[in-house]
């Protein structure tokens, strides 16, 4: 089983609308995670902290759900600039380690 | 913001020839910088992490005599790609962590012929 599994997509959605994608992760122990944001295979940039509490950025929440070991992204009012790869990254264990990262979805908006 | 420079952004080299790809922290000091390498379509990979002073903690799987790592100061690692093949062809890139999270490297894009 892949330590972080996300679905490759691509989601191809229209501007405006709104899109969740969902990742999994399979260290029970995993102490942090983000979404990360990755444009033409250029270096990933930090999107978003994902809290258990949950929050929100502007038109981005993130949600956590320890109990079933899943990370969410949700992105309201889409923006054609919103077109990337969404990177799903955990730290497995305390904060010496490097990240585990998902292979990515790849989000599409459409004008 | 901290900043991590990488160079070079893209190589090209012949097989049997050995690269080297620098990350330099331009206004902070790293003492741990990660690199990663990816494949088309594939997740970043953690290959090895490397601690300023002390020898770089490789991944299962990759070989440390192929791919070098030197860290000799708080601002500057190294990653040496020795007789590099063609299936190294990657996206080589190194992340140093910080006290609120971690800072990128932009890069570098390998390609052996």
């Amino acid at each position: 089983r892949k330590e972080v599994e996300q679905d490759p997509g691509p989601f191809n959605v229209p501007e405006g609308a709104t899109v969740a994608f969902n990742c999994t992760y399979s260290n029970s122990a995993s102490q942090s995670f983000f979404w990360y944001r990755q444009d033409c295979r250029k270096e990933p940039k930090l999107l978003m902290s994902v809290y258990s509490s949950g929050n929100e950025d502007g038109r981005f929440t993130a949600q956590l759900n320890r109990a079933s070991q899943y990370i969410s992204l949700l992105i309201r009012d889409s923006k054609l600039s919103d077109s990337a790869t969404y990177l799903c990254v955990v730290i497995p264990g305390g904060g010496a380690d490097g990240l585990t990262f998902g292979k990515g979805t790849h989000l599409i908006i459409q004008p | 913001g901290a900043v991590v420079s990488q160079h070079p952004s893209w190589v090209i080299c012949k097989s049997g020839t050995s690269v080297k790809i620098e990350c330099r922290s331009l206004d902070f000091q790293a003492t741990t910088m990660f690199w990663y390498r990816q494949f088309p379509k594939q997740s970043l990979m953690l290959m090895a992490t490397s601690n300023e002073g002390s020898k770089a903690t490789y991944e299962q799987g990759v070989e440390k005599d192929k791919f070098l790592i030197n860290h000799a100061s708080l601002t500057l690692s190294t990653l040496t790609v020795t007789s590099a093949h063609p299936e190294d062809s990657s996206f080589y890139i190194c992340s140093a962590s910080l006290s609120y999270g971690y800072t990128f490297g932009s890069g570098t894009r390998l390609t052996v012929v």
